[in-house]
């Protein structure tokens, strides 16, 4: 069974300025997939970034890039740069790459943009 | 364009009547979910179904049923065997192992 956890409920940045979100997983599998997902007021989910974890390289869309840690099983979002539009909850997710694929989400970062 | 279309916005109900939320996609994605949404606890899974007539269980599914006739349509049945049905629920799809989901909009039920 996979587990995600983020530990912020809510977080806040001055526009502008740079933010990390934090969240950790657990999982028993070598291969799987992370991702981070917005929630705006409007409540579509967005894709923002995706992780495959057999990359070492850490993925990056932008202004939004992610920090890695296979080892420590962590998975952070920076936002740089912070803007109005990046105002929503952002969830954690991971999905494994065997058996059942089924996204498994934490339970979410709700970001406020300070102008 | 593609999407997922889930209808209606909200849905109102009184207690102990069965209540059908819509997912329809046209994205000719093989695998659709549903999810439910509340406050707190992030989106916890419903069902799932990887195939047209073939569905499973997610880890919230007591209360609950599915249908999947046509790759296109993935309808949840919310019965009156669930205790706490008031939630925001959210249906997805998925084109092949390992993609992101595109998610609905979701819909939102309220139950008195």
């Amino acid at each position: 069974a996979q587990t995600v956890t983020q530990s912020q409920p809510e977080m806040s940045v001055q526009e502008a300025e740079t933010v990390t979100l934090s969240c950790t997983y657990d999982t028993s599998e070598s291969d799987y997939y992370l991702f981070w997902y917005k929630q705006p007021p409007s409540r579509q989910m967005i894709l923002v970034i995706r992780q495959e974890a057999y990359k070492q390289q850490n993925a990056t869309e932008n202004r939004f890039s992610v920090n890695f840690q296979k080892a420590a099983k962590s998975f952070s979002l920076k936002i740089s740069d912070s803007q109005l539009g990046d105002a929503a909850m952002y969830f954690c997710a991971s999905l494994s790459n065997f058996g059942n694929e089924k996204l498994t989400f934490g339970t979410g970062t709700r970001l406020t943009i300070i102008p | 364009d593609g999407g997922i279309t889930q209808s209606p916005k909200y849905l109102f109900r009184k207690e102990g009547q069965n209540v059908t939320l819509s997912c329809e996609q046209n994205l000719n994605h093989d695998a659709m979910y549903w999810y439910r949404q509340d406050p707190g606890q992030g989106l916890r899974l419903i069902y799932y179904s990887h195939i047209v007539n073939d569905f499973q269980k997610g880890d919230i599914a007591e209360g609950y049923s599915v249908s999947r006739e046509k790759k296109e349509s993935f309808p949840l049945t919310v019965t009156s065997a669930q205790k706490n049905p008031t939630a925001f629920y959210l249906c997805a799809s998925s084109g092949s192992q390992n993609s992101p989901l595109h998610f609905g909009n979701g819909t939102r039920l309220t139950v008195t």
